[in-house]
């Protein structure tokens, strides 16, 4: 069973920092790994989606990498705000084979970026 | 954001009361997911839809069915609902499930069982 570790649990930076966001999943035949984001009350939205082909996807200041081998997908956020403040939430396809767009999450990083 | 709308968007309800949540999208994606999310448990997927009348069972999908009559909603029921639902559900979609395929997600239904 595909299980998603996310690591930190909950973050708290000053603004202006750059940070790095942790996931980590237990079965390496993955096709891709998503990162979102989920604002209190929300649902959530796509950040960036990395192929398993891909090593690394940009978006802006949202950068992130992909290490099937080792099971681990980092998001690093360049130059922290405080409207960056949400919890942040990586995915991959659950089970193998044809999932059918079918996703496992992690339990997310509670990101507070302070003014 | 696929043009995603569930309904209600809040529901308290009584332990043994069926309830019925709707999903609806408006740019006629194929696939459909219902997940819940709770606390220590993140998000889990109960069911799933790949076309009309096409549906199959997700992780934890005891005490939910789900109905595709139509491309753009996706109905989740509780036949009986139970405090162990109390959660907040969420529909996603997906164009055409592959590998590069982003999922949408709606606002989600805080659903309340007594």
């Amino acid at each position: 069973k595909q299980e998603v570790t996310q690591i930190p649990a909950a973050l708290s930076v000053p603004e202006g920092e750059n940070l790095v966001l942790n996931c980590s999943f237990t079965d390496s035949a993955i096709y891709n790994l998503q990162w979102f984001r989920q604002d209190p009350g929300k649902g959530l939205t796509s950040l960036l989606l990395i192929q398993s082909s891909q090593r690394e996807q940009t978006s802006g200041r949202l950068n992130a990498s992909l290490d099937k081998s080792s099971g681990r997908s980092t998001l690093y956020i360049a130059a922290s705000q405080p409207g960056d403040s949400a919890t942040y939430l990586c995915a991959v396809p659950l089970g193998g084979g044809t999932s059918y767009g079918k996703l496992t999450f992690g339990q997310g990083t509670i990101l507070t970026v302070h003014p | 954001d696929a043009g995603i709308t569930q309904s209600p968007r809040h529901k308290v309800t009584e332990t043994g009361t069926p309830v019925t949540l709707r999903c609806h999208q408006t740019e006629n994606h194929r696939y459909m997911y219902w997940y819940r999310q709770d606390p220590g448990h993140g998000l889990r997927l109960i069911h799933y839809s790949y076309g009309v009348k096409d549906t199959d069972k997700g992780e934890v999908s005891d005490g939910y069915s789900v109905s595709r009559s139509k491309t753009e909603d996706f109905l989740l029921t509780l036949e009986s609902a139970t405090s162990s639902q109390t959660s907040v559900y969420f529909c996603a979609t997906t164009l055409g499930g592959g590998t590069t395929d982003t999922q949408y997600f709606g606002p989600g239904t805080r659903l309340t069982v007594l």
